[in-house]
């Protein structure tokens, strides 16, 4: 089946610095990527959408210049939290969408990134 | 805008026994899609069960199985012969039929199959 990779599974940085985190569809072309933020037993909170080649589209609330998303090819999608402080400190979830009918039959979920900023 | 709700925040069952998760949402659309994922501590999250609107007929899969009620605009989850291994947080989502739209979220139901 459809796979998403999502690397770093757990990253723990300094603050003022930046991480990046990527996704890559395995076995897919994924034509949009959604990026979710996950609070500790709470629901997934969607920050962006991203389609290859084009800007990514923010959610309200969200900083787009914070929270930098690259999509330059259907493979892959990063996502750069810049001047990473406490605050943002999360679970971070990619999430891909497929081409053609596979794209009703829900989204494939990248394993998700644990930040911790210190 | 849609609006998805789980009001069940946590349930438990004991092992082999059938629980039912509630999720109501509210929408103007006529065709969408509706699915449960799961997300057990590993915290990936796994699709369990996709429903189509248009269709009446209850989609089912293997111990999973749902309740449609489209007027009613509600959509629980049956999970029979429950196994430890189905202890996760659950979540209802709604997407619009037009393909590229976003996944909208439920709170979630974290659930525990006791042995």
């Amino acid at each position: 089946g459809a796979v998403v990779s999502q690397h770093p599974s757990r990253v723990i940085c300094k603050s003022g610095t930046s991480v990046k985190i990527e996704c890559r569809s395995l076995d897919f072309q994924a034509t949009t990527m959604f990026w979710y933020r996950q609070f500790p037993k709470q629901s997934l909170m969607l920050m962006a959408t991203s389609n290859e080649g084009s800007k990514a589209t923010y959610e309200q609330g969200v900083e787009k210049d914070k929270f930098l998303i690259n999509h330059a090819s259907l493979t892959l999608s990063t996502l750069t939290v810049t001047s990473a402080h406490p605050e943002d400190s999360s679970f971070y979830i990619c999430s891909a969408r497929g081409t053609g009918e596979s794209a009703y039959y829900g989204y494939t979920f990248g394993s998700g990134t644990r930040l911790t900023v210190v | 805008a849609q609006t998805v709700t789980q009001s069940q925040p946590e349930m438990s069952v004991q092992e082999a026994e059938t629980v039912t998760l509630s999720c109501t949402y509210d929408t103007s659309e006529n065709n969408y899609y509706l699915f449960w994922y799961k997300q057990p501590p590993s915290r990936q999250m796994i699709l369990v069960i996709r429903q189509e609107a248009y269709k009446q007929q209850n989609a089912t899969e293997n111990r999973f199985s749902v309740n449609f009620q489209k007027a009613a605009k509600s959509f629980s989850l049956k999970i029979s012969d429950s196994q430890l291994g189905d202890t996760a947080m659950y979540f209802c989502a709604f997407m619009k039929q037009r393909a590229g739209n976003m996944l909208t979220f439920g709170g979630g139901t974290r659930l525990m199959v006791k042995p």
